[in-house]
Formats: C-alpha cells, sequence, structure tokens
C-alpha cells in the first residue's frame, strides 16, 4: 500500500450510469490529483485540488466532476460516459507549495471501461 | 507543451546490463522527477532533481539534468527481471506558476529478460 487507496479498482459502466470513484489519502499531504492514462497517450491531468484551490482543465468533460470534501478525500464523479472514458483512472497526493511541487504519491488506480 | 517525452519507447535487455532512458522537454522546470508503473498499477515516484541539481544518485538509479539542452537521463545499473517495468519524467514547471502541476511523458517500456 503506498498510502493513497483508490476504490473499486476496476469498473465496468453503462452509458447510461452513473457512478463515482473514491480517493483516500492519510499522509496528510494538502494537494490531490486526478489523472486519466490511456494505452499509448502521456497521462492527462484533469483536476488538481489543493487547500487553497481547486483548479480544472478546461479540456474534461462536464461529464467527469470532481468533488473534495476535505484534504483526505477525492471523488471523481462519472454519469453518461463514453466508450472513450475507458482508461486507468489514477488519483494522487502530495505536499507541495506554489514554490516546488514535490513527488506525488500515487494510488493504484481504477480500470474504467465504459460499455 | 510542458510534457516531457521519454527516449526510446521501448528498451529490452539482460540482466545484468545498465539501461538508459532519457526524457527531453521544452519548457523552463523547477525540477525534474521519473516514476516507475508496473502493468496496471499506479505510478511510483523514483527521484526528484532540482533545475539546480546535475546528477543524483538512489541505489542503482543515476538520474542526470542538463537544463541547457532541456533533457534529462535515468541510468539503472545491473538491471534485474524485477525492473521490467514503465518508466515516466515528469516535469515541474517554474515557480509561481499554479500549484501542483506535473506533466508526464508517454513513457519507455523496459523489458530485462533473465
Amino acid at each position: 500500500e503506498t498510502g493513497v487507496t483508490q476504490t473499486p479498482r476496476h469498473l465496468v459502466m453503462g452509458m447510461t450510469n452513473k457512478k463515482s470513484l473514491k480517493c483516500e489519502q492519510h499522509l496528510g499531504h494538502n494537494a490531490m490529483y486526478w489523472y486519466k492514462q490511456s494505452a499509448k497517450k502521456p497521462l492527462e491531468l484533469m483536476f488538481v485540488y489543493s487547500l487553497e484551490e481547486r483548479v480544472e482543465n478546461n479540456s474534461v468533460p462536464s461529464r467527469f466532476s470532481p468533488e473534495c470534501p476535505n484534504s483526505s478525500h477525492l471523488f471523481l464523479h462519472l454519469h453518461t460516459l463514453q466508450p472513450e472514458d475507458s482508461a486507468l483512472y489514477l488519483c494522487a497526493s502530495s505536499q507541495g507549495s506554489r514554490e516546488e511541487i514535490y513527488g506525488y504519491t500515487f494510488g493504484s488506480g481504477t480500470r474504467l471501461t465504459v460499455v | 507543451s510542458q510534457q516531457g517525452e521519454e527516449d526510446p519507447q521501448a528498451l529490452s535487455i539482460q540482466e545484468g546490463e545498465n539501461a538508459t532512458m532519457n526524457c527531453s522537454y521544452k519548457t523552463s522546470i523547477n525540477n525534474l522527477q521519473w516514476y516507475r508503473q508496473n502493468s496496471g498499477r499506479g505510478l511510483v515516484h523514483l527521484i526528484l532533481i532540482r533545475s539546480n541539481e546535475r546528477e543524483k544518485h538512489s541505489g542503482r538509479l543515476r538520474v542526470t539534468l542538463d537544463t541547457s539542452k532541456k533533457s534529462s537521463s535515468l541510468l539503472i545499473t545491473a538491471s534485474r527481471a524485477a525492473d521490467t517495468a514503465s518508466y515516466f519524467c515528469a516535469t515541474s514547471a517554474d515557480r509561481g506558476s499554479t500549484l501542483g502541476r506535473l506533466y508526464f511523458g508517454r513513457g519507455t517500456q523496459l523489458t530485462v529478460w533473465p
């Protein structure tokens, strides 16, 4: 275990379903992230949350909705997804500031398949 | 784009040999980090090198950074079959940028044959 826990590990959902991915960290980090990893593409930063601000990537479709109720928990709410959204979704946390970004700790990911 | 680009895309070697992977990037950085990913798992942080550093060691890993060429290399010495994984470089932008942005490349798939 890395200290960042993601659930579920695998998820198969229909295009009309609504589901949520959960991420939890108990490392005392002050920032959490969602990344999307598709085959043969660079990791795509989707959302960043910190104690100071939430940063969104404007290219992420609105069918993905993040929620960060506190510094230890992060959710990614999914609705009316498309087959091309099938990917490995990775959560990460770090302790950083505007001056320096330290190493990320990643969870094991949720393998999402949209049918 | 701030993304690092790893080279080669795939590398296949025998146990005991050294493996060298390269990373190039385009913009000024605060630091550069290397990560490892086993198939279908999350990424694991290996090493961080700051823009004012030229070389760093950690066990069998050696990382170099050349900011004038905007490039970095990761050397794994005396490789083992267990080193088989994908390796990614990630860049962190200069200070003053939005918090928390690390940009990853597509990675190098390393296979070490016993």
